[in-house]
């Protein structure tokens, strides 16, 4: 299994370009997420999903929009970048069998927006 | 909304010395607090949660303490080792379904051999 996988690795946008963050899991896991994170503030929940066809504002949305048509895949769209937006973006999936919280990180994706 | 707080976030000690990590978090409906190591330019990583209904749990060299009256719980690393150095991330969640995490800001563990 490849776990959580997320492209591109790096990326440099202008402000106002827009593009979107790929991540895909490959464990069946129902429920998955987008980090920020940025020095000396921990990592910060943007959106989730707890289905295919789900999905819900975290802590930081704005900016951000999400899909989940599939189980596999959950990619984050930046609509505008800014550069308040330069972070390191991690997408996470978990099971949603009780007693299996873990929740399983991709590699992250390091973005500026310059 | 919840709210983690971290300390210290920076601790150095020599190996084989003990380590301790505190958290404390505001919302008492939170049930679930999980402990992430972080090293360098890696992904975070799961090393050891415990829920509300449990006081302490413990893994090898590693465990975590819960007060749910004062609202706070620790990470103790006993025996030290170098490949412990890394970020350390508590978080708190109300959620045992899907873990709305609120994370503290890390502390970042240097072990000197």
């Amino acid at each position: 299994n490849a776990g959580v996988t997320q492209t591109p690795k790096f990326q440099v946008l202008k402000t106002g370009q827009s593009m979107t963050l790929q991540c895909a899991q490959d464990m069946n896991h129902e429920y998955m997420s987008w980090y920020r994170q940025d020095p000396g503030m921990g990592l910060r929940l943007i959106h989730y999903s707890v289905g295919a066809g789900i999905t819900d504002q975290g802590e930081v949305p704005n900016g951000y929009n999400v899909s989940r048509s599939t189980t596999e895949d959950f990619p984050l769209r930046l609509l505008s970048a800014a550069p308040s937006q330069t972070s390191v973006y991690f997408c996470a999936s978990s099971p949603s069998r009780t007693g299996h919280y873990e929740q399983f990180f991709g590699p992250g994706t390091r973005l500026t927006v310059l | 909304g919840e709210n983690v707080e971290q300390h210290p976030s920076t601790l150095s000690v020599q190996e084989g010395d003990s380590a301790v990590i505190k958290c404390t978090y505001s919302d008492s409906a939170s049930n679930y607090f999980p402990w992430y190591k972080q090293e360098l330019g890696k992904r975070p990583q799961l090393i050891i949660d415990i829920r509300s209904n449990v006081g302490e749990k413990k893994d090898q060299r590693i465990a975590v303490t819960l007060n749910k009256t004062a609202k706070h719980f620790s990470l103790h690393i006993t025996e030290t080792q170098p490949e412990d150095s890394a970020v350390y991330f508590c978080a708190a969640s109300r959620d045992l379904g899907f873990q709305k995490l609120v994370f503290g800001t890390g502390t970042r563990l240097l072990v000197s051999p």
